[in-house]
């Protein structure tokens, strides 16, 4: 069946540091992709998504690049900040249009 | 324009108490998904409805479990007699057509706690 993987945190990142968080997925057909975060005792929010092959999804200084080759959709940033710190969830939505995701990478950035 | 409204944010209950979440959807969403999210894991699917209808309940544990959306007011999911391994931070989000290029909006969640 469908299924998301994404690395295991906590990532812990000095401030202007680059991230990457790895997401692979395994999907039938095309599903779209997506990266939600959520701050501490918040609900989940759309950070940037891809709906087919070599599409690029950016936002506020994130980007992730829709890779069927190798089936991943990585997250980076040139440059975090500390009010980055949240945990970030990779998803695909499926022929459904259920959203499953992974587990979730926690960041944490310090000054 | 309120956001998807969750209410109550944290639920306590005992073993064998009923618990009951509500969602108010985005105004003019009427599909409504219920996830829940396991301590340190990702979102799970568990229903999808529509205004009065259930179409996909495939993520709902079979038994003590339900939800409804009714023609007025919120989506309901509904937990009876509530066991600890029931705890975990319900989120209901919303959508205008049902289909994620369209947008999924989230709430804040409801975290249930069981003692």
């Amino acid at each position: 069946g469908n299924s998301v993987t994404q690395m295991e945190g906590p990532v812990t990142l000095s401030e202007e540091a680059f991230l990457t968080i790895n997401c692979t997925y395994t999907a039938t057909g095309y599903p779209s992709l997506f990266w939600y975060v959520q701050y501490p005792g918040e609900g989940l929010q759309l950070l940037l998504k891809a709906t087919k092959a070599d599409d690029k999804g950016s936002n506020k200084g994130f980007e992730a690049t829709y890779r069927k080759e190798t089936t991943s959709f990585h997250l980076e940033k040139g440059s975090v900040q500390v009010s980055d710190s949240a945990v970030y969830f990779c998803a695909l939505s499926d022929q459904t249009d259920k959203l499953i995701f992974g587990t979730g990478t926690r960041l944490q950035v310090f000054p | 324009n309120a956001g998807v409204m969750q209410n109550p944010r944290h639920l306590v209950r005992r073993r064998g108490q009923e618990a009951r979440l509500r969602c108010s959807p985005m105004k003019g969403h009427s599909h409504v998904y219920w996830y829940r999210q396991l301590p340190e894991e990702g979102l799970k699917f568990m229903v999808y409805l529509q205004k009065e209808n259930i179409i996909d309940e495939s993520g709902m544990p079979k038994e003590r479990f339900s939800a409804e959306f009714p023609k007025e007011g919120p989506s309901i999911l509904r937990i009876q007699q509530v066991v600890r391994g029931d705890s975990a931070a319900y989120f209901c989000a919303s959508s205008p057509t049902g289909r994620e290029e369209y947008g999924y909006t989230f709430g804040s969640g409801t975290r249930l706690t069981v003692v």
